[in-house]
């Protein structure tokens, strides 16, 4: 099975922006996905199909695809925002015959 | 409002079993395709294994095949996972999801450690 690779840390100042990128050739005809998952607690999914949002999550939280790369942006952070952010490809939206999962990067907002 | 609880983890002992639930409510449970997602402690999220709505198709990770397997009861609202010939690098956080264009709903995870 394919791989999907995160940088393991991405820091950024309350206000910043952070980006998060996760690369993998299965990115490349298979949809991305993004969940936030905070301590102790089960993931959140903020991003579907590269750049939808789920009803519920900010504005702030956005996505994008270019060639084998997602990237997850999330402009003017706040603090409530720090957290573990996994990408996600799916070989198509019903079916998960062939998950794959990002290792995660952990998002500090100094 | 959309409810996962999963429950049935434990500790084993390697070699042994264990079978996980998923009770769901606040949806069509027939409707939708069901994944059950891993955790180690400290690690990151590991697929193991997913059902269509119908339950006629099956897919597992190849680290779980001819160990695992999952199964749905629509009568029941309910999904789940037996788990055979259990292994330490099994210890983790079992959690079940709903498939809906990325997995829109989670339970709250059961834990699984797997030792002598």
């Amino acid at each position: 099975s394919s791989e999907l690779t995160q940088p393991p840390s991405v820091s950024v100042s309350p206000g910043q922006t952070a980006r998060i990128t996760c690369s993998g050739d299965a990115l490349a005809n298979q949809y991305g996905y993004w969940y936030q998952q905070k301590p102790g607690q089960a993931p959140v999914l903020v991003i579907y199909r590269y750049s939808e949002r789920p009803s519920g999550i900010p504005e702030r939280f956005s996505g994008s695809s270019s060639g084998t790369t997602v990237t997850l942006t999330i402009s003017g952070v706040q603090a409530e925002d720090e957290a573990d952010y996994f990408c996600q490809s799916a070989d198509s939206p019903g079916t998960y015959r062939d998950v794959v999962f990002g290792g995660g990067t952990k998002l500090t907002v100094l | 409002e959309v409810q996962l609880v999963e429950s049935g983890g434990g500790l084993v002992k390697p070699g042994g079993s264990l079978r996980l639930s998923c009770a769901t409510s606040g949806f069509t449970f027939s409707s939708f395709g069901m994944i059950w997602v891993r955790q180690a402690p400290g690690k990151g999220l590991e697929w193991v294994s997913s059902i269509s709505s119908s339950g006629s198709y099956i897919y597992y990770a190849d680290s779980v095949k001819g160990r695992f397997t999952i199964s749905r009861d629509s009568a029941k609202n309910s999904l789940s996972l037996q788990m055979n010939s259990l292994r330490a690098d099994d210890s983790a956080t079992y959690y079940c999801a709903r498939i809906v264009d990325g997995l829109d709903s989670w339970g709250q995870g059961t834990l699984v450690t797997v030792s002598s």
